[in-house]
This record gives C-alpha cells, sequence and structure tokens, in this order.
C-alpha cells in the first residue's frame, strides 16, 4: 500500500536550519508530484511547494523563496525538505503528501512532522 | 495570495446536511476545476475527500459532494454523523504550478 513516511520531530534555536525528511513506498517515487504543507499550532494548511523527483524539478510559495528548498533521492524513494533562517513563528507541523498532476489531487499525506522553533 | 475564504464554523445535528463555501478569485477558483476537499481530524493528517471540483475518491460515502458557481466552491455533507465532526479544508490550482488553501472550517455535529 502508498505510504509516505516522515522524519520525527525536531527541536531547533532561531536561525538554525531543519530538513525534513519523507519516505515513499507502496509506488514509484518518479510517478508523482510531492508537495510540502505547514501547519501552524491551531492554525489552516499552508501550500510551501513541490518537488519533482523525476527530474528534480520544484517550485516554491513565495512566502518561502529563499529560505526552502526541496531536493530528492530517488534511490532510496525519499524526499527532503529544509527550511533555513528558522524564526519562532515557523513552529508547525510539516507533512508532505503526493499529486499525480499538480492539480490538488492530493491523494496521500505523510504522518506530519513538528518542528519547534525555540531558544 | 491570500488563502481561499472558508467560514470558521459550521454545525447541524445527526441527519442534517451542512454546506461549506470557499471562495477563491477569478484567477484560481473561477479559472481552473482543480478545487479538492480535505477532512482533517484533530491530530491527524488531513484525508482527500474531493477533487476536481465534484469528483470523489474511491472510499469516500457519496454523503459528500462537491460544486462550484463562479469563483465560490461548497462541500456538502448529507446526512450528517457524528464521524463528521472534523476541520475541513478547501485547496485550488492557482495557475503557474502553484496551489492554494482556504483558512479552514471546524465543522461541528450538535
Amino acid at each position: 500500500q502508498v505510504q509516505l513516511v516522515q522524519s520525527g520531530a525536531e527541536v531547533k534555536k532561531p536561525g538554525a536550519s531543519v530538513k525534513v525528511s519523507c519516505k515513499a513506498s507502496g509506488y514509484s517515487l518518479t510517478g508523482y508530484y510531492i508537495h510540502w504543507v505547514r501547519q501552524a499550532p491551531g492554525q489552516g494548511l499552508e501550500w510551501m511547494g513541490w518537488i519533482n523527483p523525476n527530474g528534480g524539478g520544484t517550485s516554491y510559495a513565495q512566502k518561502f523563496q529563499g529560505r526552502v528548498t526541496m531536493t530528492s533521492d530517488t534511490s532510496i524513494s525519499t524526499v527532503y525538505m529544509e527550511l533555513s533562517r528558522l524564526r519562532s513563528d515557523d513552529t508547525a507541523v510539516f507533512y508532505c503528501a503526493r499529486d499525480d498532476r499538480l492539480t490538488g489531487k492530493i491523494d496521500y499525506w505523510g504522518q506530519g512532522t513538528l518542528v519547534t522553533v525555540s531558544s | 495570495q491570500s488563502a481561499l475564504t472558508q467560514p470558521p464554523s459550521a454545525s447541524g445535528s445527526p441527519g442534517q446536511s451542512v454546506t461549506i463555501s470557499c471562495t477563491g478569485t477569478s484567477s484560481d477558483v473561477g479559472l481552473y476545476n482543480y478545487v479538492s476537499w480535505y477532512q482533517q481530524h484533530p491530530g491527524k493528517a488531513p484525508r482527500f475527500i474531493i477533487y476536481e471540483v465534484t469528483k470523489r475518491p474511491s472510499g469516500v460515502p457519496d454523503r459528500f459532494s462537491g460544486s462550484k458557481s463562479g469563483n465560490t466552491a461548497s462541500l456538502t455533507v448529507s446526512g450528517l454523523q457524528a464521524e463528521d465532526e472534523a476541520d475541513y479544508y478547501c485547496c485550488s490550482y492557482a495557475g503557474n504550478n502553484r496551489l492554494i488553501f482556504g483558512g479552514g472550517t471546524k465543522l461541528t455535529v450538535l
């Protein structure tokens, strides 16, 4: 069955970077785009961007441009999201999720990774 | 770009129907038939319940239906059940390979 399994919770200091992984199983990673979505505590879903593991193409939301980097390693069916220059308001759960045509048909989601930014 | 506009809350009694709106612009909801809806229970990842405005993935009960008129999409939940109590989010393709989510609606089953 299709699964997206994310790395565990992280605690970071302001100004640091965090790299979250998302390992796909049950399907071919290169057949789908992977979105990253942020959800701050008690808040809604916020689209951060996507990566196409088939070639590595990316597109980032303007809000995160310059701070986010999405990469993939197809040899281990894993994609990564790195967010730099962390601030306290980056404290959130980060989800990876797959989409076959970039139309928002996001059919499988990872379990989420809590990133806490605190001094 | 601002989030799509959803009412913060909605409610209904068991067995009733409730409709949640999602208002965007002529550059997203109004332009593309790529509106999807997600259900999220507390502490859980979102679950995919509607895509391309009206289509339901396999396994999603036909009590959930979607529609669109102009710049506003809607999700209707018929025959409300206790397990439908959750947060609901709309999402639209916004052109230039971008997506945009709504702010979310908390559905309470009275």
